[in-house]
């Protein structure tokens, strides 16, 4: 049984393109979170949800819109692709905001 | 001072060999600190917890300083398996939450 699951595993799509992945866990966490893994492999934090209410909100681009439907499921919705959104999106969640957190297996987007 | 520093590495040691790595932060409200291990074109995965009074999960010991605000990692016997990038995570809690990851450090384990 996957606790954290993420889909589409691979995401291939052209510039200007809207594009959304989706994640679910069903650990009963409170807390889902969304990072972005560069080609430089840095780790970076773009938002953090908390029992649906937004509670980390790095500087990411206004294209990049997270939507949590309940504490289940956190999804991600990117608008006007652009090149250098290529990357892998992991999604994690845990317990609550300071409990350690399990990944997703990641979503791989490449934007030609 | 990054809020979050590793040293990149990598660090190539033998098997058996004894490797020890740190990570400092800049947050002095800093509360919850982790270390995660990431293979390859794969997910994160919690290696251990780091407390106060430090913990030990077999060959791993993780320490936590909070006057000099570092924590550190020491894997005795390393094994090939243990070839991966070590990735240390603090949490805060300061008005609003912080979450930040070391860029990584990796270990390269020869035979």
């Amino acid at each position: 049984d996957t606790a954290v699951s993420q889909t589409p595993k691979y995401l291939v799509t052209q510039m200007g393109n809207d594009k959304s992945i989706k994640c679910e866990q069903n650990l009963g966490h409170d807390t889902m979170y969304w990072y972005k893994q560069d080609s430089k492999k840095f780790l970076k934090i773009m938002f953090s949800y908390n029992n649906k209410e937004l509670i980390i909100n790095e500087t990411v681009p206004n294209r990049f819109s997270p939507k949590s439907p309940d504490k289940a499921h956190l999804n991600l919705h990117i608008n006007s692709l652009e090149l250098g959104d290529s990357a892998v999106y992991f999604c994690a969640s845990s317990l609550d905001n300071l409990d350690e957190q399990y990944f997703g297996p990641g979503t791989r987007l490449t934007v030609t | 001072r990054k809020e979050v520093e590793q040293d990149p590495g990598p660090f190539n040691v033998p098997e058996g060999a004894t490797v020890a790595f740190n990570c400092t932060y800049s947050n002095s409200a800093s509360q919850s600190f982790f270390w995660y291990r990431q293979d390859c074109r794969k997910e994160p995965k919690l290696l251990m917890s780091v407390y106060s009074s430090g913990n030990e999960d077999g060959r791993f010991t993780a320490q936590l300083n909070r006057a000099s605000q570092y924590i550190s990692l020491l894997i005795r016997d390393s094994k090939l398996s243990d070839s991966a990038t070590y990735l240390c995570v603090v949490i805060g809690f300061s008005g609003y939450s912080t979450l930040t990851f070391g860029k990584g450090t990796m270990l390269l384990v020869s035979p």
